[in-house]
């Protein structure tokens, strides 16, 4: 079984500070997705990345992926009430079938 | 269809009765995922199907679960004897294929009472 570890595991911030949210595994991945859930909803895809040490941001948001290929951040500038929600990254093996998803970074960003 | 529909959003049943989760994925689409998600934890890998190969049915927790595709399209997800251990959100995902991003349903939040 395959284990993506998120820290951390809850967050609360401010309106307008920055963080950023970890995802480790032993394993590695050929490619690592981020996806935001909100409640009573499916999780949405933010970004894949798939190259060591490949950065890509989407506005305010800025993904890496390690370049051993078994880690990544994702970093949140001056978040926003909008960007609360449950953060979870997947990794996907080589030859795997599925993604395997993460344990989950809760954010609440507080106006 | 624009998203991923699954059907009902809410079901609530006795211990032991059988349930039928239904998912329509997205037009085109030829993967197709199930995971389940309980509270506090995170999503678990059920089974995958992909155009017309065998699914893969790795993450069936037991033989009491089971799911088929018809014709490429819908899925229908089987619980039979429902425990409560059961109780979980089941999340429907579709992709272009295996190598692509999930677009996720809203799910089915399944309460064994």
């Amino acid at each position: 079984t395959q284990l993506l570890e998120q820290s951390p595991q809850f967050l609360s911030i401010q309106e307008g500070e920055n963080l950023t949210v970890y995802c480790n595994s032993s394993s590695v991945f050929s490619s690592l997705q981020w996806y935001r859930q909100e409640p009573g909803e499916g999780p949405v895809l933010l970004v894949t990345v798939v190259t060591g040490g490949e950065v890509k941001k989407l506005k305010r948001l800025t993904f890496q992926f390690g370049d051993a290929r078994k880690d990544s951040s994702l970093h949140i500038t001056a978040a926003q009430p909008g960007d609360t929600g449950l953060y979870l990254c997947a990794g996907q093996e080589g030859g795997a079938n599925n993604l395997f998803f993460g344990t989950g970074t809760r954010l609440t960003v507080i106006p | 269809g624009a998203g991923v529909s699954q059907s009902p959003s809410n079901k609530v049943t006795e211990k032991g009765k059988d349930v039928e989760l239904r998912c329509d994925p997205i037009s085109g689409h030829t993967a197709l995922y199930w995971y389940r998600q309980s509270l506090g934890q995170g999503l678990e890998f059920l089974i995958y199907f992909q155009g017309n190969s065998a699914p893969d049915k790795s993450g069936l927790p037991s033989d009491r679960f089971s799911a088929e595709r018809t014709g490429g399209s819908v899925s229908t997800l089987t619980i039979q004897r429902t425990q409560q251990e059961d109780s979980a959100v089941y999340l429907c995902a579709s992709s272009k294929d295996r190598s692509y991003g999930y677009t996720f349903g809203s799910g089915t939040r399944l309460t064994v009472v």
